[in-house]
């Protein structure tokens, strides 16, 4: 079956120091990969994507993820952390095969950055 | 935000109620999603509309009645929900469902419809 997986609920980090949210896939064929953030009462805001081509990815506010095929994964990244990155991280992958088109969604990742 | 607009932000209503949730989107996009996202469970996509016409119902109940009358506004007709349905309602748009030529468009995302059930 097709899927995504982050494996952290919830990720600490201090001010300034990287900050690395993990994400694995398993899905049939090339993957289209996304992340996307969340604030509190707010909707999912696109940060950046994989389609083809270089396998690290740039995005967002700083924020860039590395494609890696070997071991499907598709962690997000980011050199010095902020008090405002603090958010609900979300990775995306896109189905191929009968639901091509849908995303399907990891559970989220809670991004908590202490100054 | 302001590419996708939902309407009302907050609604509570009861379990014999009628209401609707209405969804606007400004980026001319050709497609339209219903979410439901729940506390401690991953999003869950219920409803796509391409080009105005219904291509996936995830298994959604005949309580929820989705209506997409053109390709910038999408509503979701909720009528006898349950207690275990209060959520958060998050429409997106992107700008094709099915992608050209291998490009993946990432959806875009309102603010949500917090909806509570009592």
């Amino acid at each position: 079956a097709q899927s995504v997986a982050q494996p952290e609920d919830q990720v600490n980090v201090a001010e300034g120091n990287p900050l690395t949210v993990k994400c694995t896939y398993s899905v049939s064929g090339n993957p289209y990969l996304f992340w996307y953030v969340q604030y509190p009462n707010r909707g999912l805001q696109f940060l950046l994507k994989y389609i083809t081509g270089d396998n690290l990815v740039k995005g967002s506010y700083g924020f860039e993820a590395e494609f890696n095929k070997s071991q499907t994964s598709f962690h997000l990244k980011k050199p010095s952390a902020l008090v405002s990155d603090s958010a609900l991280y979300f990775c995306a992958v896109r189905l191929t095969g009968g639901s091509q088109g849908n995303l399907i969604f990891g559970k989220g990742t809670k991004l908590s950055v202490k100054p | 935000e302001t590419g996708v607009t939902q309407t009302p932000r907050h609604l509570v209503m009861g379990m014999t109620n009628k209401k609707s949730l209405k969804c606007e989107q400004h980026l001319g996009h050709n497609a339209m999603y219903w979410y439901k996202q729940s506390a401690k469970k991953p999003l869950e996509l219920m409803f796509v509309y391409s080009l105005e016409e219904r291509v996936e119902n995830n298994s959604v109940p005949s309580r929820f009645s989705p209506e997409c009358p053109n390709s910038s506004h999408l509503f979701l007709h909720l009528h006898t929900l349950q207690p275990e349905d209060s959520a958060l309602y998050l429409c997106a748009s992107s700008q094709d469902h099915y992608g050209d030529g291998g490009r993946g468009y990432e959806q875009y995302f309102g603010p949500g419809t917090r909806l509570t059930v009592t």
